[in-house]
């Protein structure tokens, strides 16, 4: 059974397209976050949702929108691709106020053209 | 934003040999968490550390959060193949919120 499961795993779309990437978790974590790596590996949070509610926003254009429907899921939207946009998106999930509970879903790369 | 240095940003080994990689920051954690990704997959936890001077293990890897609270580091002993990959150090700043160093990527020679 797949804990962090996000779909698809790969995205290859061109520029100025709108996509979306889905993530579900089934570990019964209250908080789920969606985490960006650049070419150069580097991981930094976008967003992070405690019961379906924004808790972390950093600096992210506004054409990124998170999306909770319920506890179990968070999906992203991105409007207007950009090149710079290009990277592995990772979801991940952990229990409220544990942050060594979090638990990565295996990444999207995102390909944008 | 907040970084952690980390280092060395890569490493080429003999397989057997002992590795070690710390990870610094000007500022203070409550926690230090180390993660291994493999090609393909997500960062999977290694080693978590909460108090200042604690020493842990888990199998071959030894771990220890710094008395100053702004570093740590992680050493793997006698290095298999299945220990190549990208080690990522990470300070627990409150608020959920994680900080990553940049990896260290490990390759091992057989």
């Amino acid at each position: 059974d797949t804990a962090v499961s996000q779909t698809p795993k790969y995205l290859v779309t061109q520029m100025g397209n709108d996509k979306s990437i889905k993530c579900e978790q089934n570990l019964g974590h209250d908080t789920m976050y969606w985490y960006k790596q650049d070419s150069k590996k580097f991981l930094k949070i976008m967003f992070s949702y405690n019961n379906k509610e924004l808790i972390i926003n950093e600096t992210v254009p506004n054409r990124f929108s998170p999306k909770s429907p319920d506890k179990a899921h968070l999906n992203l939207h991105i409007n207007s691709l950009e090149l710079g946009d290009s990277a592995v998106y990772f979801c991940a999930s952990s229990e409220t106020r544990k942050v060594f509970t979090l638990h990565f879903g295996n990444g999207t790369r995102l390909t944008v053209t | 934003g907040q970084q952690l240095n980390q280092s060395p940003q890569s490493m080429f080994i003999q397989e057997g040999e002992d590795v070690s990689m710390n990870c610094t920051s000007s500022s203070i954690f409550n926690t230090w968490l180390w993660y291994k990704q493999d090609p393909g997959e997500g960062p999977v936890l290694l080693i978590a550390l909460y108090k200042a001077g604690e020493l842990t293990s888990n199998g071959r890897l030894t771990a220890q959060f710094g008395i100053t609270r702004k570093d740590s580091f992680l050493n793997i002993s006698a290095s298999i193949p299945s220990d190549v990959g990208i080690y990522f150090c990470a300070g627990d700043q409150g608020a959920q919120k994680l900080v990553f160093g940049q990896g260290t990527r490990l390759t091992i020679n057989p």
